[in-house]
């Protein structure tokens, strides 16, 4: 148990809905970090947060948006869902100390029908 | 840009048998290199990771990776494999002093240990 949670499991859902995804980081950590894997363009990294402020973007769509909160449990929101956005998503948290271990949760995966 | 290349996609091999997951790196800037490991079902786990230092790092349960600067690489090896080393293996780099610290992660090798 790498300590990171994330909820749901699993989410199944239409094309054109929205969905939020919820992360709760490791005691202590400062940083969430959520990548997507998917069968086509493997593990992929969307976005970081350090203590409640954006620190890099990746390959995220602007349908995607994600925050994070004064308790530091973070969000990611999918909105005007596509069959291409099935995939799963990741939640990493970390200290934010450059090198350091991301503890990865057990993911969410998202299938849009 | 970071790009990580893993040639092998899939690695059979029997038990007790060697092994090496090959794992290639572009950047232009210095890096941290990272073994991850995905068992079936779960998140990904950090494996063993080379930030300074010693080229050679080693994980716990026998598994050790060499960074080669010239190569730009980080194979992955272990001697002696198990049923229970059966995964996925991803390889992922960071930037190393400047930048942000997000993965970019290869494709994967899945191993697969056969008895």
């Amino acid at each position: 148990d790498s300590g990171v949670t994330q909820t749901p499991k699993h989410l199944i859902t239409a094309t054109g809905q929205r969905v939020t995804l919820r992360c709760s980081p490791r005691s202590g950590d400062l940083s969430v970090y959520w990548y997507q894997q998917s069968l086509d363009q493997g593990l992929q990294f969307l976005i970081q947060y350090y203590n409640g402020e954006e620190r890099a973007k990746g390959n995220i769509l602007e349908r995607f948006s994600a925050q994070q909160f004064p308790d530091l449990h973070s969000e990611l929101n999918l909105s005007s869902l596509e069959l291409g956005d099935s995939a799963l998503y990741f939640c990493a948290s970390s200290d934010g100390v450059r090198g350091n271990e991301q503890f990865f949760g057990p993911g969410t995966r998202l299938t849009v029908l | 840009a970071q790009s990580v290349t893993q040639l092998d996609s899939q690695v059979p091999v029997f038990e007790e048998a060697p092994v090496e997951l090959r794992c290639n790196y572009s950047s232009s800037v210095s890096v941290y290199l990272f073994w991850y490991v995905q068992y079936p079902n779960q998140g990904l786990q950090l494996l063993l990771k080379y930030l300074s230092g010693s080229t050679l790092v080693e994980s716990i349960n026998g598994f050790e990776a060499e960074f080669n600067k010239s190569q730009t690489s980080f194979h992955l090896r272990k001697p002696s494999v198990h049923i229970s080393d059966t995964a996925e293996y991803f390889c992922a780099v960071s930037e190393g002093q400047t930048g942000a610290n997000n993965l970019f992660f290869g494709t994967g090798t899945r191993l697969t240990v056969i008895p």
